[in-house]
């Protein structure tokens, strides 16, 4: 039973728009998510997370986004460019424990 | 700085064989982290230690999978016996807990495949 989804297993968008990447958590207790991204035949990398205690944070052109009511965290990608084209992880856990569980990933492919 | 170093990078393997993956987390990370990616389930955390305790090994599949962390700087993931559904890529990561937010870092991953 998977505890994070990422229900889009891909998404195409033209270079200098919005990437919008979604992800839902069904553990309400989670206190801490993180985005990863993954370009191919290497290890995920870290990119940005967020608290509970926030609703947002941001970092340069990537912003995540926390509805903890809804369950729901997105990441937005302003503008996007071809080298953003990966696969992401989003990942929902317990701070204190340091456990976290990852989604399925979404696979961005960002056109020129 | 050498990040999460694992070996091997790549393994094909017969069924019924054992394997052995590797890993040498971040000098001084004191989580490390065994994960496996398949297409149907993204990444599946297996096991993780601290201190070179194991916490939490729920995510083992079965017992043809055991996890060891003899020391700070070493951790083998085994499989006995193989079989074709354990194809995948299985990351080793590492940790600091209270630095920069619980970064995980990964390793690049080995690539098993079980013919």
């Amino acid at each position: 039973d998977q505890q994070v989804k990422q229900n889009s297993p891909s998404l195409s968008v033209q270079e200098g728009r919005i990437s919008i990447l979604n992800c839902d958590y069904t553990n309400s207790m989670f206190d801490y998510f993180l985005w990863y991204k993954k370009y191919p035949a290497e290890g995920p990398t870290f990119l940005i997370s967020i608290s509970s205690i926030k609703d947002k944070n941001e970092d340069g052109r990537f912003t995540v986004f926390l509805n903890k009511s809804a369950k729901h965290l997105s990441l937005h990608i302003v503008p996007s460019q071809p080298g953003d084209s990966a696969v992401y992880f989003c990942a929902g856990g317990l701070y204190n424990f340091n456990k976290f569980y990852f989604g399925s990933g979404t696979k961005l492919n960002v056109k020129p | 700085d050498a990040g999460v170093i694992q070996s091997p990078r790549h393994e094909v393997t017969e069924m019924g064989q054992e394997v052995t993956l590797r890993c040498k987390p971040i000098s001084g990370h004191d989580y490390l982290f065994w994960y496996r990616q398949t297409m149907m389930r993204g990444l599946e955390l297996l096991i993780y230690f601290n201190n070179n305790v194991p916490i939490d090994d729920s995510g083992m599949p079965e017992d043809r999978f055991s996890a060891k962390m003899p020391n700070a700087s070493f951790s083998t993931l085994k499989i006995q016996p193989s079989e074709p559904r354990d194809s995948a890529v299985y990351f080793c990561a590492s940790s600091l807990r209270g630095v920069l937010g619980n970064t995980i870092y990964f390793g690049e991953g080995s690539w098993l495949t079980v013919v």
